[in-house]
């Protein structure tokens, strides 16, 4: 199993500023994935990061918009940048900690943009 | 590349009756399947997942799944709920073999038993 951390565990944004979002998980892991949760709406994965490379994003989310850090096996960074109200949403941070496990989730980050 | 479909976005049931929330994936390689639930204004729980062996899963809180490879699906079901099972429910997949692989969600469905 694996326990995760996140921190701010909710904000309130000004329109055009960026909130970084901490991840830190009680073992170490390969890969830390990010998902967006907007109100009333399913996850939607942004990026797996992988430490000692850049992470990879899925479509629609670029890393000018939602930069990522992984400087070690344990932590993660998300950075919602130059955000707007369409940015209001929970992001969750999440692990596998091996092949034939489930994922693991943070308790999110309840982001209001206004 | 995979995918989820919930089939029913929001199912309304009364206390005690049976319900079954359905999912069906599309992948072209082995997958491993997931439920979670989530309540109001709470994270992520797991209530069961199939990976290999037996395709009836059993998981917590009396519910239970079928992984049907053929009709590439994976229903949950409970043979009588409780106002407390009121909740949003989640199907996910991953493909299964490789390390890390993220999962993937579906849409939801609510649950909203009443009495």
């Amino acid at each position: 199993s694996a326990v995760i951390s996140q921190k701010p565990s909710r904000d309130i944004c000004q329109r055009g500023t960026s909130l970084t979002i901490q991840c830190q998980v009680d073992s170490q892991v390969t890969m830390m994935f990010w998902y967006r949760q907007q109100p009333g709406q399913s996850l939607t994965l942004i990026a797996t990061a992988n430490q000692g490379s850049e992470a990879t994003y899925e479509s629609g989310f670029v890393i000018d918009k939602f930069p990522i850090s992984r400087p070690n096996l344990t932590f993660s960074t998300l950075t919602v940048s130059n955000m707007s109200p369409e940015d209001s949403s929970i992001y969750l941070c999440s692990v596998r900690p091996g092949i034939h496990t489930e994922a693991f989730f943070g308790q999110g980050t309840r982001l209001t943009v206004v | 590349a995979q995918s989820v479909t919930q089939l029913d976005s929001q199912v309304p049931v009364f206390e005690e009756a049976p319900v079954e929330l359905r999912c069906n994936y599309s992948s072209s390689v082995s997958v491993y399947l997931f439920w979670y639930v989530q309540y109001p204004n709470q994270g992520l729980q797991l209530l069961l997942k199939y990976l290999s062996g037996s395709t009836l899963v059993k998981g917590i809180n009396g519910f239970e799944a079928e992984f049907n490879k053929s009709q590439t699906s994976f229903h949950l079901r409970k043979p009588s709920v409780h106002i407390s099972d009121t909740a949003e429910y989640f199907c996910a997949v991953s493909e299964g073999y490789q390390a890390g692989t993220a999962l993937i969600f579906g849409k939801g469905t609510t649950l909203s038993v009443s009495s």
